[in-house]
């Protein structure tokens, strides 16, 4: 294992509904990112916390909320998704403190929206 | 035009094969090069790195750069089926790794 766990690892929900993405690190790491996963598509970085602060928001749809109480932890919250927001969500985690191009990934959560 | 190509595959090769997986970028500020494995039902870990050009070893896997072509590749010698997944390109110009740009990925099957 990578260190870094999400959970739940399979998510199936309706357009109206509101559900949350946990992940969290063993690592010691201080920076955090959620990334989504499509077939076919690289991989999108969506949001990026650094000490806890977001750094980063790569113009995701204000349906997605990230939250990151603390260096170890990363939520991602969902409401009203569409069906195009299916994918795999992976969490990864990285050590920015001098310099490091190395991410750590979670296994993903497998999102689908009905 | 996408910042880093990779070769889309999928690629089916049996048991000990020499396999090549190849990724073309267009930003020359790139200078730290990755290679990511992603097993079915699992996020991608990080398998080979190499900063600015030259080759990299590491038992059956070599990881080349050529910044003049931009161009860099993962050699696999004697495959094995364990080693059946996509394989990720990335490549990031400094050393903050939420910079770092993603190829799609080619899948790889080794057949026994």
């Amino acid at each position: 294992e990578t260190g870094v766990t999400q959970t739940p690892r399979h998510l199936v929900m309706g357009m109206t509904n509101k559900k949350s993405l946990k992940c969290e690190q063993h690592l010691g790491h201080n920076a955090m990112y959620w990334y989504k996963q499509s077939a076919k598509k690289p991989l999108e970085l969506m949001f990026v916390y650094n000490f806890k602060e977001q750094t980063e928001n790569n113009s995701v749809p204000s349906r997605f909320s990230p939250e990151c109480p603390n260096s170890s932890h990363l939520f991602l919250h969902l409401h009203t998704l569409q069906p195009e927001d299916s994918a795999l969500y992976l969490c990864a985690s990285s050590h920015e403190r001098g310099g490091s191009y190395e991410q750590y990934f979670g296994p993903g959560t497998r999102l689908t929206v009905t | 035009q996408k910042e880093v190509e990779q070769d889309p595959g999928p690629l089916s090769v049996p048991e000990g094969a020499i396999v090549s997986l190849n990724c073309t970028y267009s930003n020359s500020a790139f200078q730290y090069f990755m290679w990511y494995r992603q097993y079915s039902r699992k996020g991608p870990e990080l398998l080979m790195y190499t900063y600015s050009s030259g080759n990299k070893e590491d038992g059956r896997f070599t990881a080349q750069v050529d910044k003049s072509s931009k161009y860099i590749s993962l050699f696999i010698r004697d495959s094995q089926p364990s080693d059946s997944a996509t394989y990720l390109c990335a490549m990031s110009a400094g050393t903050n790794a939420g910079k770092s740009t993603f190829g799609d990925g080619t899948t790889l099957t080794v057949k026994p």
